[in-house]
């Protein structure tokens, strides 16, 4: 059964800093990666989608990569600022099935 | 914007009611999904939906049943809530996997 771990599990830092969230995942059998963002009391908002075949997608200052053979995708974001305080889940979408199995986040406050 | 809506967006009702948590999207998407969130805790998939009169149960046993008499709906029902169904209930549709996943505000169920 796929399990997705997300490190850390908060992270407080000063805005303009960059920042990395990491999410590993056991079964690297996966047909693609989901970031989503959530803000406190609120669905889910999608911010990259990475395919099994490729290595990173980009969507202004967030970097999504993904190494399926090591089970792991990071999540980079540059210049961080306030409003980018949330948290962020990472989603597996397995082969064999078709949903999505969910780490449990990353709460991240940038500090003015 | 998201196509996807849920509602009511907050409902505090008492022990022993029926409750309908309604789902509705417009993007025509055949797959459709309710994941439930307890505070600060992860997602699991209680209920999925392949197409019109597809249901199938998820990961986390639920007391809840659903239907998908059209495509754009997919109501979940309570038939008689307890304290213990107190949660945050999150819709989701996707067309194909290939394209990710999209989800709905939530709906934040309290029972008294």
């Amino acid at each position: 059964k796929q399990e997705v771990t997300q490190i850390p599990a908060a992270l407080s830092v000063p805005e303009g800093e960059n920042l990395v969230l990491n999410c590993s995942f056991t079964d690297s059998a996966i047909y693609n990666l989901q970031w989503f963002r959530q803000d406190p009391g609120k669905g889910l908002t999608s911010l990259l989608l990475i395919q099994s075949s490729q290595r990173e997608q980009t969507s202004g200052r967030l970097n999504a990569s993904l190494d399926k053979s090591s089970g792991r995708s990071t999540l980079y974001i540059a210049a961080s600022q306030p409003g980018d305080s949330a948290t962020y889940l990472c989603a597996v979408n397995d082969n064999a099935g078709n949903m999505l199995t969910f780490g449990g986040g990353t709460r991240l406050m940038v500090k003015p | 914007e998201a196509d996807i809506y849920q509602t009511p967006r907050y409902l505090v009702i008492g022990t022993g009611k029926k409750i309908t948590l309604e789902c509705s999207q417009t993007m025509g998407h055949d797959k459709m999904y309710w994941y439930q969130q307890d505070p600060g805790m992860e997602l699991h998939l209680i209920h999925y939906s392949y197409g019109v009169n597809s249901t199938e149960k998820g990961d986390l046993s639920s007391e809840s049943t659903v239907s998908r008499i059209r495509t754009e709906h997919f109501p979940l029902t309570l038939e008689s809530a307890r304290p213990s169904h107190t949660s945050q209930y999150l819709c989701a549709s996707s067309p194909d996997r290939f394209y990710g996943y999209t989800f709905g505000s939530g709906t934040r169920l309290t029972v008294v």
